[in-house]
């Protein structure tokens, strides 16, 4: 167990719906990062965290948007889904964001959204 | 941007040695992990590199060389359990712009 929690862990949904994945990082950790795994692809990183700041941006579509609250949790907010967004969406987190110790990414155990 | 190679499958018998290569092109490069992650699962974190030279870790080692932008995975004593993906990810750091992106990673196939 990693001591990240994410909610739900399955989620099934329509065309045109919008769902919102939670994240409870590690105890301690500050930074919080969300990643997309589509079937046999690798980890898509969408966006970075810390201490309730963004911090770094990837590919994430406009349609997508995510927060960090005073609590440090975090969700992730998928609007107008389409097909393609079936996907494992992962949250991490780590004490520190960047390199150096202290900044390996601990995961969850994933949210799976299927999109039907 | 950022670029991370690595090969797509490897297949390996039990109790054997394999190295997992890894190759990134990025600017600001300030480290290197690798994750194990069985199908289905969440990464799990192997190792990190920062400098150059080879860091041990039981039955798992990882080196760096920063100046050739390469990595690679060693395992020894392979166990059947250890059939998975293996992750390479580079961290960089501009702009404080400080992500962690990952390689497609490398299918690891382990034989009785």
């Amino acid at each position: 167990d990693s001591g990240v929690t994410q909610t739900p862990k399955h989620l099934i949904t329509a065309t045109g719906q919008r769902v919102t994945l939670r994240c409870s990082p590690r105890s301690g950790d500050l930074s919080v990062y969300w990643y997309q795994q589509s079937l046999d692809q690798g980890l898509q990183f969408l966006i970075q965290y810390y201490n309730g700041e963004e911090r770094a941006k990837g590919n994430i579509l406009e349609r997508f948007s995510a927060q960090q609250f005073p609590d440090l949790h975090s969700e992730l907010n998928l609007s107008s889904l389409e097909l393609g967004d079936s996907a494992l969406y992962f949250c991490a987190s780590s004490v520190e964001p960047g390199a150096g110790v202290n900044t390996e990414a601990f995961f969850g155990q994933g949210t799976r959204l299927t999109v039907v | 941007g950022q670029n991370i190679d690595q090969p797509t499958e490897m297949t390996a018998t039990e109790g054997a040695i394999v190295q997992i290569n890894c190759t990134y092109q990025t600017s600001g490069f300030n480290g290197l992990f690798w994750y194990q992650q069985h199908a289905g699962e969440a990464p799990t974190f192997l190792s990190y590199n920062v400098l150059d030279g080879l860091e041990e870790k039981g039955r798992f080692s990882s080196f760096l060389s920063r100046s050739k932008g390469y990595s690679y995975l060693l395992l020894k004593e392979l166990q059947m359990k250890d059939s998975a993906s293996y992750l390479c990810a580079v961290t960089a750091e501009m702009n404080r712009d400080d992500k962690i992106i990952f390689g497609k990673g490398t299918r690891l196939h382990i034989l009785p």
